[in-house]
């Protein structure tokens, strides 16, 4: 059974930078059946993608988070990480990472994330 | 980017049917999905691709959309069933999720 673990520092300085990684077990991060995503959740609020990586390192991000964020993929240690630059309270946000699902049917491509990480805290604050 | 709007909130009385409705522009014209999260919970994936469920989620899930509106329905709605409901689809290379509506049993 596929899980995905977030890790990364709890408290993020305002201006610095914040960096997570998502550990995966039960299965190889390295298929061509899947994206690797990330999505926020500020507390008391809805979810917010952030963006999501396929194995050979092909990215794509919400347009505005696209010029603060980076994801990266290591397929050797079954892990892919987020990087968020120049944070503040407003990336506050429990951070989850999950499996995204890509497939093409009738109406084109979409997408699901299923499963997703416990999620892991980042506050914001000097 | 692509909007998804949902009502804040629904109520149902146990053993009557929810009805939960995801609104964008054409979104019938994509797929859509539903996630399901109880307070301090990571989301579980509900319906996938308009209509279809993952294995292990309970036949009273049901999903559909057509023109500007996606509903997720639950039938003979149960007291765990009570959660934040999210819808999301795939527009123009971005994931939008909708603002979430909360489903109170009572």
């Amino acid at each position: 059974q596929l899980q995905l673990q977030e890790s990364g520092p709890g408290l993020v300085k305002p201006s610095e930078t914040l960096s997570l990684t998502c550990t995966v077990s039960g299965g190889p991060i390295r298929s061509n059946t899947y994206y690797w995503g990330w999505i926020r959740q500020p507390p008391g609020k809805e979810l917010e993608w952030i963006g999501s990586i396929y194995y050979s390192g092909n990215t794509y991000y919400k347009p505005s988070l696209k010029s603060r964020v980076t994801i990266s993929i290591d397929t050797s240690k079954n892990q892919f990480s987020l990087k968020v630059r120049s944070v503040t309270a407003a990336d506050t946000a429990v951070y989850f990472c999950a499996r995204d699902r890509h497939d093409y049917g009738g109406k084109g491509v979409y997408n699901w994330f299923d499963p997703w990480g416990q999620g892991t805290l980042v506050t914001v604050s000097s | 980017s692509y909007e998804l709007t949902q009502p804040p909130s629904v109520s149902v009385s146990p053993g009557q049917t929810a009805s939960i409705t995801c609104s964008g522009n054409e979104l019938g014209a994509t797929y859509a999905c539903w996630y399901q999260q109880k307070p301090g919970q990571s989301p579980i994936l509900v319906i996938f691709q308009d209509n279809k469920r993952p294995s292990g989620i309970p036949e009273r899930f049901s999903g559909s959309n057509s023109g500007n509106t996606a509903t997720l329905t639950i039938s003979g709605t149960q007291a765990m069933d009570e959660a934040d409901y999210y819808c999301q689809a795939w527009d123009s290379s971005t994931v939008a999720f909708g603002g979430g509506t909360k489903l109170t049993v009572l």
